[in-house]
């Protein structure tokens, strides 16, 4: 099945730093990926749409400038957030479908990276 | 936007049957998900319908009403291991067809 892996799993960075999470797709080629965050007990919320090779969609409220995605190739979406504050801390996960080869309806996540600023 | 609500807890017990609702008002509808997410992992799909009525799939069943806006997922026989966050989630047909999450609903298995 399709697989979806994200780099790294978790990582603690100090406040004013910058860090990097990487989305792949390891069986399929992704037209689409999204970036959600996920604080405690809260539900998944959408922070931008991603297209290989075009600008990210961001959600109201979501600094595209803190928040940098980069969908550069077909399996491969990158979120840096850039100078991180203690409030940046949460689970990023992203998810990704591919329009062309998959059913339409199918999205497929990624572990989730627990991002810790201190 | 769009609104995705389902309660926030239950509690039900081992061996018995669960039904967790969903209800949706949205401009646009192009299908209804349903996640299991336990903590600190990411959702696993359970089910997916886009066309009223049920759909089954062992233990886990799925409704849709789309006049009425409504879902509901079925968990029968519950497992301890069934305790977890159900997450509801609506797919919009627009903006890549990306997909809104409700709240979750935490649900706890009792022995």
């Amino acid at each position: 099945g399709a697989v979806v892996s994200q780099h790294p799993s978790w990582v603690i960075c100090k406040s004013g730093t910058s860090v990097k999470i990487e989305c792949r797709s390891l069986d399929f080629q992704a037209t689409t990926m999204f970036w959600y965050r996920q604080f405690p007990k809260q539900s998944l919320m959408l922070m931008a749409t991603s297209n290989e090779g075009s600008k990210a969609t961001y959600e109201q409220g979501v600094e595209k400038d803190k928040f940098l995605i980069n969908h550069a190739s077909l399996t491969l979406s990158t979120l840096t957030v850039t100078s991180a504050h203690p409030e940046d801390s949460s689970f990023y996960i992203c998810s990704a479908r591919d329009l062309v080869a998959r059913s339409s309806y199918e999205q497929y996540f990624g572990p989730g990276t627990r991002l810790t600023v201190t | 936007g769009q609104n995705i609500d389902q309660p926030t807890e239950m509690t039900a017990t081992e061996g018995a049957i669960v039904q967790i609702n969903c209800t949706y008002q949205t401009s646009g509808f192009n299908g209804l998900f349903w996640y299991q997410q336990h903590a600190g992992e990411a959702p696993t799909f359970l089910s997916y319908n886009v066309l009223d009525g049920l759909e089954e799939k062992g233990r886990f069943s799925s409704f849709l009403s789309r006049s009425k806006g409504y879902s509901y997922l079925l968990l029968k026989e519950l497992q301890m291991k069934d305790s977890a966050s159900y997450l509801c989630a609506v797919r919009e047909p627009y903006n890549n067809n990306d997909m809104r999450f409700g709240a979750g609903t935490r649900l706890t298995v009792k022995p």
